[in-house]
């Protein structure tokens, strides 16, 4: 059983819409992230979080918005959206946060699409 | 090499054949990760290479690290069919919370 949900898998909207992608690990962990995947570009950090609060944000645009309601939760509410958000948004997560923690554990990924 | 500005790297091997793939970094970092990513999946860490050491091994595959020409290599001795997927190295070099860093990664597909 995948311990890293991720839903949608996909979705496809509209320019200017907004989208929430869900992440909800149940791996017991206290850090989570978010990173994007597109063709243009290789894997990027996003987002990390630590107990619920925001530790590092690489992303310019205010558009994104990590939002994380439980411990096990990240979603990420994406405003405004353009064809350029069109990636796919990988959640992640690890034991314990802060640098060089070992391993990552990704989710299968949603993948979206913005026409 | 995986890193910069380079493509996406692809390989093309036989069944039973190694193959390494290469990773260059660039500035001091304390780990380098070794991930694969199947079609259509979320990249899954496959081993992990720490600055103190130069090799490291786990079943078929072994890395290594340079740090002094800041460089790692994944090797996968007499490879299969399912050992075809994306490989990418990463690095924690741009310090951050847990902030890892992925190179472009490579394609390698073997054949039967």
């Amino acid at each position: 059983d995948p311990k890293i949900i991720q839903k949608p898998k996909y979705l496809v909207a509209v320019t200017g819409s907004e989208k929430i992608l869900i992440c909800e690990q149940y791996l017991g962990h206290n850090a989570m992230y978010w990173y994007r995947q597109s063709a243009k570009k290789p894997l990027e950090f996003m987002f990390s979080y630590s107990y619920q609060k925001l530790m590092d944000n690489q992303t310019a645009s205010s558009r994104f918005q990590p939002q994380s309601s439980k411990k096990n939760h990240l979603d990420l509410q994406i405003t405004a959206l353009k064809p350029d958000d069109s990636a796919t948004y990988f959640c992640a997560s690890s034991r314990t946060g802060g640098r060089n923690t070992g391993q990552l554990y990704f989710g299968e990924g949603s993948k979206l699409t913005v026409l | 090499s995986q890193w910069g500005e380079e493509n996406l790297q692809a390989l093309s091997i036989q069944e039973g054949e190694d193959v390494t793939m290469n990773c260059s970094y660039k500035t001091y970092t304390t780990v380098v990760h070794w991930y694969r990513q199947d079609s259509g999946r979320g990249p899954a860490l496959i081993i992990l290479i720490r600055s103190n050491e130069r090799e490291k091994r786990s079943g078929r595959l072994r890395a290594t690290l340079d740090t002094s020409s800041q460089s790692s290599s994944l090797s996968i001795t007499a490879a299969q069919c399912e050992d075809t997927a994306v490989y990418f190295c990463a690095t924690d070099w741009d310090s951050g919370y847990n902030k890892l860093t992925f190179g472009k990664g490579t394609v390698l597909l073997v054949s039967p």
